[in-house]
């Protein structure tokens, strides 16, 4: 149990285009969900938290104009990086804590999504 | 000085061989402590999982967090080829999954055959 997925695993876009990535928890109810963003050789680092039905909650230094994230049911949660551009060329990854069977008080991963901007 | 910090390696050992990671953090704080490991291009896996000081043993992998000085281990013994990834230690101030973790850059483990 406690599986998360994402998609696209991988994507290459045009500067100025937006793209939408999507966060499914498979097999339990993700009540929070986390973004992060991992630069080669860097730690992963959190963009924003989202809580089902909510607004959510984005760390200083993030743009939250430019990262869209809705987490509009408990399976599924999106963040559409808006008017990409090279910089943003990154790995992003979600995670889901919740309730379900077999899942535990913490975070479960999604396989991550490589973003490149052209 | 980050709030986390961790040798990014790369850690060269033998098979069989014992390997202790370590990450210090500066947050007092941090009270649940966790071991991810990555495998490249893929999303971190939750090796283990402890609260406050203590260890924690869970087949061939052991973590240790000391408090007081602000420092985790993770210990893993019989190396095997296939332990060869990216360990990352992460922390936070409350547990539940109700915040986002804070991560070290991750060590780049190689276990030699």
């Amino acid at each position: 149990g406690a599986v998360v997925s994402q998609h696209p695993s991988r994507v290459i876009c045009k500067s100025g285009t937006s793209v939408k990535i999507e966060c499914r928890s498979l097999d339990f109810q993700a009540t929070t969900m986390f973004w992060y963003r991992q630069f080669p050789k860097q730690s992963l680092m959190l963009m924003a938290t989202s809580n089902e039905g909510s607004k959510a909650t984005y760390e200083q230094g993030v743009e939250k104009d430019k990262f869209l994230i809705n987490h509009a049911s408990l399976t599924l949660s999106t963040l559409t990086v808006t008017s990409a551009h090279p910089e943003d060329s990154s790995f992003y990854i979600c995670s889901a804590s919740g309730t379900g069977e077999g899942v535990t008080d913490t975070q479960y991963f999604g396989p991550g999504t490589r973003l490149t901007v052209l | 000085q980050k709030e986390v910090e961790q040798d990014p390696g790369p850690l060269s050992v033998p098979e069989g061989a014992i390997v202790s990671l370590n990450c210090t953090y500066s947050n007092s704080a941090f009270q649940y402590f966790m071991w991810y490991r990555q495998y490249s291009r893929k999303g971190p896996e939750l090796l283990m999982y402890t609260y406050s000081s203590g260890n924690k043993e869970d087949g061939r992998f052991t973590a240790q967090v000391d408090k007081s000085s602000k420092y985790i281990s993770l210990f893993i013994r019989d190396s095997q080829p296939s332990d060869s990834a990216t360990y990352l230690c992460a922390m936070s101030e409350t547990g539940g999954g109700a915040d986002g973790l804070t991560f070290g850059k991750g060590t780049h483990l190689i276990i030699q055959p």
